[in-house]
């Protein structure tokens, strides 16, 4: 069974248009996380949810916005695609913020 | 403040022995080290929390000086299938998140 899920794995989209990656947790985990790794491989945390409720909003634009329906589930929705946006969007789930975190297989989304 | 991972990059033959270094400017609380194959999502390893308690993969250990701020990955008799990136990520004291230092891309070569 897969721990972590993501759809979908590739997106490929034109600059301006709105998209969504949805991602799940079937671990029981309550904290759930966005990543985005760039082109760098760099790793940095977007948005962080502790039992649905947002902890960490790093300085992330506002066209993206994350939606926790529940513990099992963190979906990024992304308004206005730009360029930059380009990069591997990876979900994650722990319990609680301290301990190991499970990273779901990414989403290569590609704007052009 | 992103930890500084070194070296940035290493090559090895099997069997050889590898460290790689994270230091960080912040109090930590934790310390966690990741693996990430080409392709692939990031793999936990190892956590070394603050006051000694260390959880992780049996055949890689680790250390974490608190009054440095400092952690190492220890990997020894390297096999193949340790290729990859090793990101270590701190927690600081006060912050829920971990910050991700730039990795170190291991490769080990027969």
């Amino acid at each position: 069974d897969t721990a972590v899920s993501q759809t979908p794995k590739y997106l490929v989209t034109q600059m301006g248009n709105d998209k969504s990656i949805k991602c799940e947790q079937n671990l029981g985990h309550d904290t759930m996380y966005w990543y985005k790794q760039d082109s760098k491989k760099f790793l940095k945390i977007m948005f962080s949810y502790n039992n649905k409720e947002l902890i960490i909003n790093e300085t992330v634009p506002n066209r993206f916005s994350p939606k926790s329906p529940d513990k099992a589930h963190l979906n990024l929705h992304i308004n206005s695609l730009e360029l930059g946006d380009s990069a591997v969007y990876f979900c994650a789930s722990s319990q609680g913020h301290l301990y190991e975190q499970y990273f779901g297989p990414g989403t290569r989304l590609t704007v052009t | 403040q992103q930890p500084v991972q070194s070296p940035q990059a290493v090559i090895l033959r099997e069997g050889e022995d590898a460290v790689i270094n994270c230091s960080s400017s912040k109090a930590l609380y934790s310390v966690h080290w990741y693996r990430q194959k080409h392709g692939e999502a990031p793999v936990f390893l190892m956590i070394l929390l603050k006051g000694g308690e260390q959880k992780g993969h049996d055949k890689i250990s680790a250390s974490f000086n608190e009054k440095k701020q400092q952690s190492s990955l220890y990997l020894t008799a390297s096999q193949l299938s340790y290729s990859g990136t090793y990101f270590c990520g701190t927690m600081d004291t006060g912050r829920r998140a971990l910050t991700f230092g730039s990795g170190t891309r291991l490769q080990v070569q027969p």
